[in-house]
């Protein structure tokens, strides 16, 4: 069981916003660990696509972004396109684990 | 520009080991920090440690101390990683992933390398 919460799965129309929450506790995102975030199309490894809880990559669309609010961070994307269809995993760093920890992974589809 | 190629699939039966291997290309292997990270069908990511590769130290997660070794070869640029007494449920992708420590997130990763334990 993952100590960070994301919904199942999102869902939009092609040029809508979908937004993907990621929630944790006092030993992960509230005790002040970044969070970053992958996605992971059919098949094929996870990519990096906000890192520090809202900065992109280099070639990462400016459709994606990200931010952070207490012990939850979120990732917006606006704009939906097709390719955008993938798995979305949150990822920090937990102190009671002394560990890496993902968060349950969220699928988004584009309707 | 960065590559991390990983081994083929495996197949191995329940209680074997299986080593997978990560080469590394395009940076200073040394200078990075290497990850493992497992996902069994259908499911999600699971951190399993890390091995800093310019020291050889690592740190593994809790759940897998004990039956998880990662070492690695500066000669070739390469980082391995065992897994010995499987069971059915380590059935997954194992991927490596590159870390900086000045930072914590994973910027390139593996393709990925498909075990399957079978009983």
């Amino acid at each position: 069981q993952s100590v960070l919460t994301q919904p199942p799965s999102v869902s939009g129309a092609p040029g809508q916003r979908v937004t993907i929450s990621c929630t944790g506790g006092s030993s992960n995102i509230g005790a002040g660990y970044d969070v970053h975030w992958y996605q992971q199309l059919p098949g094929t490894a996870p990519k990096l696509v906000i890192y520090e809880f809202s900065n992109r990559p280099s070639g990462v669309p400016d459709r994606f972004s990200g931010s952070k609010s207490g012990t939850s961070a979120s990732l917006a994307i606006t704009g939906l396109q097709a390719e955008d269809e993938a798995d979305y995993y949150c990822q920090s760093y937990d102190s009671s684990l002394s560990g890496y920890v993902f968060g349950t992974g969220t699928k988004v589809t584009v309707l | 520009q960065v590559q991390l190629v990983q081994s083929g699939a495996e197949v191995k039966q329940s209680g074997a080991s299986v080593k997978v291997s990560c080469k590394a290309s395009g940076y200073t292997f040394t200078g990075y920090y290497m990850h493992w990270v497992r996902q069994a069908p259908g499911q999600g990511l699971e951190w399993m440690g890390w091995i800093n590769t310019n020291s050889g130290d690592t740190n593994y997660a809790q759940d897998f101390q004990g039956r998880v070794t990662m070492t690695r070869d500066t000669s070739i640029n390469t980082a391995y990683m065992e897994l010995s007494r499987l069971r059915s449920d380590d059935t997954a992708v194992y991927y490596c992933a590159r870390y900086l420590p000045v930072v914590d997130y994973f910027d390139h990763w593996g393709q990925g390398a498909l075990v399957t334990v079978s009983s």
